[in-house]
């Protein structure tokens, strides 16, 4: 099983409208979790952190159930300039390095 | 630097070859990584630097790859008798501190002929 599991897509998904993605890790050590966007052909850049508590940022919301050890990406309203592919990652306790997922690729239709 | 500079952009090698990837972090990020992604595939996490500390080198996938950061700044990653599978993004990254996420460079992307 891998440590960090998505749904690759592609989504397909109309202007306007709201889309959420869940991720699913293996390890209950895990600490940290964060969100990353990738554009093609581009560098991966840091969408948001998740905390245990749930954020915000802007149209952007996250979610970590850490009992079924998930993680969530909410975008509402989406945008034409949305589309990438988002990327889960997460930080083991004591571990430095990231355990990033496949992506899960989003598409915003006009 | 404002971000993490990686050179070259391009580079495309025979097979055989040796090459050297060159990163240069932010300034004053004390953990390096070293990681590449290949056509339509995640990240895959090949070296990792954090201060004067042993680098956790378990990601590297043959003794062909090696990799040394000098100075606690600048890393170059160094890929010997290059070989067709080699041909991947390699990406560079630096973090303040653990727990925080990583700025990327903007990669290398090798092609091996």
């Amino acid at each position: 099983r891998k440590e960090v599991e998505q749904d690759p897509g592609p989504f397909n998904v109309p202007e306007g409208a709201t889309v959420a993605f869940n991720c699913t890790y293996s390890n209950s050590a895990s600490q940290s979790f964060f969100w990353y966007r990738q554009d093609c052909r581009k560098e991966p850049k840091l969408l948001m952190s998740v905390y245990s508590s749930g954020n915000e940022d802007g149209r952007f919301t996250a979610q970590l159930n850490r009992a079924s050890q998930y993680i969530s990406l909410l975008i509402r309203d989406s945008k034409l300039s949305d589309s990438a592919t988002y990327l889960c990652v997460v930080n083991r306790e004591g571990n430095e390095k990231l355990t990033f997922g496949t992506g899960t690729r989003l598409t915003i239709i006009p | 630097g404002a971000g993490v500079s990686q050179s070259p952009s391009n580079k495309v090698t025979e097979k055989g070859k040796d090459v050297e990837l060159r990163c240069d972090p932010i300034s004053g990020h004390t953990a390096l990584y070293w990681y590449r992604q290949s056509l339509g595939q995640g990240l895959e996490f090949l070296i990792y630097f954090q201060g004067n500390s042993a680098p956790d080198k378990s990601g590297l996938p043959s003794d062909r790859f090696s990799a040394e950061r000098t100075g606690g700044s600048v890393s170059t990653l160094t890929i010997q008798r290059t070989q067709q599978e080699d041909s991947a993004v390699y990406l560079c990254a630096s973090s303040l501190r653990q727990g925080l996420g990583y700025t990327f460079g903007s990669g290398t992307r090798l092609t091996v002929v």
